[in-house]
C-alpha cells in the first residue's frame, strides 16, 4: 500500500521550545493530510485538516497559533508546535489519502497513517 | 457522522475466532463502515470496509445486517501479532476532491490474544 514518512518518531524538548514534525507521502501526491493526537489510552482525535497551498483547517478547540500547520508541496505537511509545554505531551499522528489511486484504494478512501511522532516536553 | 459503540476490550486464545461487533444506530445512507487496526505507538493501518451484506479479505470478514445499524468485524484464526486496538468508522467516503472523508475515531476496541 501507499507509504506515509512521519519524522521525527521520537522528539524530547524543554518547555517553551518550539518542535517541527513533518510528514511526506513517499509515493503519491496528497493535496490533503490529516493530523490527529492522541494521549495514552484514548482514540485519535482529529486535530486539523492540511491542505496543500492553503490554510489549514482547524478543528473545534484547537488553537491554530500553537499548532501551526504548513503544506508547501504535494508530498509534504508539517506540524509546529509552538512554545511547547508538558501539556503538549502526547502522540501526534499524520494521515493522507492517495486521490491519484484507481480502483478500490480510491473508491474506499483509505487513508494511510505515518507511524506517529511520541513528542515528550519536559 | 454516526456515533460508534463498541467493547472497551476482549480477550481471545491464539487460534480462536474473534468477533468484535459495533453499533451504529443512526447510519446515513451514504455511510460506509470502515475499520481500522492500531498497534501500540504506531499509526492505524486500514483493515476493511463494506456498506452492506459481507466482505471478506485476506485478513478479516465483516458482516452487515439488513438494517445496518450494527456491523462485526471477524478475524479468523487469531495469533499474538492481533494484539491491538481496533476501530469501527462510519461515514461517507467523502468526496474525491476536496478536503472531505476526514476520520473521527471512537474509543475503539482493545483486543488481547493470549497464548
Amino acid at each position: 500500500g501507499a507509504v506515509v514518512s512521519q519524522h521525527p518518531s521520537r522528539v524530547i524538548c524543554k518547555s517553551g521550545t518550539s518542535v517541527k514534525i513533518e510528514c511526506r507521502s513517499l509515493d503519491f501526491q496528497a493535496t490533503t493530510m490529516f493530523w490527529y493526537r492522541q494521549f495514552p489510552k484514548q482514540s485519535l482525535m482529529l486535530m486539523a485538516t492540511s491542505n496543500e497551498g492553503s490554510k489549514a483547517t482547524y478543528e473545534q478547540g484547537v488553537e491554530k497559533d500553537k499548532f501551526l500547520i504548513n503544506h508547501a508541496s504535494l508530498t509534504l505537511s508539517t506540524l509546529t508546535v509552538t512554545s511547547a509545554h508538558p501539556e503538549d505531551s502526547s502522540f501526534y499522528i499524520c494521515s493522507a489519502r492517495d486521490l491519484g489511486a484507481t480502483g478500490e484504494r480510491r473508491t474506499k478512501n483509505i487513508q494511510y497513517f505515518g507511524a506517529g511522532t511520541r513528542l515528550s516536553v519536559l | 457522522l454516526a456515533k460508534t459503540t463498541q467493547p472497551i476490550s476482549m480477550d481471545s486464545y491464539e487460534g480462536q475466532e474473534v468477533n468484535i461487533t459495533c453499533s451504529h444506530n443512526n447510519i446515513a445512507t451514504n455511510d460506509y463502515i470502515t475499520w481500522y487496526q492500531q498497534f501500540p505507538s504506531q499509526g492505524p493501518r486500514f483493515i476493511i470496509q463494506g456498506y452492506k451484506t459481507k466482505v471478506t479479505n485476506e485478513v478479516a470478514s465483516l458482516f452487515i445486517p439488513a438494517d445496518r445499524k450494527s456491523s462485526t468485524l471477524s478475524l479468523p484464526r487469531v495469533s499474538l501479532s492481533d494484539t491491538a486496538v481496533y476501530y469501527c468508522l462510519v461515514g461517507d467516503r467523502g468526496r474525491i476532491y476536496n478536503q472531505g472523508g476526514k476520520l473521527i475515531f471512537g474509543q475503539g476496541t482493545e483486543l488481547s490474544v493470549k497464548p
